[in-house]
């Protein structure tokens, strides 16, 4: 069956770090994956999306790669802030819907 | 990015009342809505494809008769909870795709959520 895994339930990181999550499937073969950010109560918000054939994506301090070898993305914040704490989801597009792995909540301490 | 909205965004009511949400695509136009919803500490899960002028697409183990789905014009579809139950207390969260001229890419955006508590 499809899986999406984000190893992390929860990750705590020191303001200025580079926060690093992760993010497994197996039995997809997607054409892209997405990253969302999902603050509490909220809807979840459009971050990044890589497709199949780019190793590395950037958008300010947000990097994302995607390697269909290990079926694996990481996504990364850089100089992280209290700012970032939030859940971030990564998801896949199957036959013809989204599928979200089941997040990290992510915690930046000052 | 496309804007889309909810409302109410949150609501509670008695056992056995129906709950209507309304999911709007603010400054685009969308054939496709989706209607997702979130327990606690989980994640989102698709609960049905919503298909203007069509019958919705819901997702095994999804009640139709129970989960109203109308998406009556290309910027609007409603959730209707009938005869809600304390167990369908969750966030309902809808969605849609628009085209993004920057990625060259349809992407999904989603609404703020409906928190909905019945008693």
């Amino acid at each position: 069956s499809q899986k999406i895994e984000q190893n992390s339930e929860a990750l705590n990181i020191q303001e200025g770090k580079t926060a690093t999550l992760t993010c497994n499937y197996t039995n997809y073969s997607p054409a892209y994956l997405q990253w969302y950010r999902q603050d509490p109560g909220r809807g979840p918000v459009f971050l990044l999306l890589i497709r199949e054939n780019e190793k590395e994506k950037r958008k300010e301090r947000l990097k994302v790669t995607f390697d269909t070898t290990l079926k694996q993305s990481l996504f990364h914040i850089t100089a992280s802030q209290p700012a970032d704490s939030a859940t971030y989801l990564c998801a896949l597009l199957g036959a013809r819907q989204l599928t979200f792995g089941s997040g990290t909540q992510l915690t930046v301490l000052p | 990015g496309a804007v889309v909205s909810q409302h109410p965004s949150w609501v509670i009511c008695k056992s056995g009342t129906s709950v209507k949400i309304e999911c709007r695509s603010l400054d685009f136009q969308a054939t496709t809505m989706f209607w997702y919803r979130q327990f606690p500490k989980q994640s989102l899960m698709l609960m049905a494809t919503s298909n203007e002028g069509s019958k919705a697409t819901y997702e095994q183990g999804v009640e139709k008769d129970k989960f109203l789905i109308n998406h009556a014009s290309l910027t609007l579809s409603t959730l209707t909870v009938t005869s809600a139950h304390p167990e369908d207390s969750s966030f309902y969260i809808c969605s849609a795709r628009d085209w993004d001229r920057g990625l060259s890419q349809e992407t999904q955006y989603f609404g703020p959520g409906t928190r909905l508590l019945v008693l």
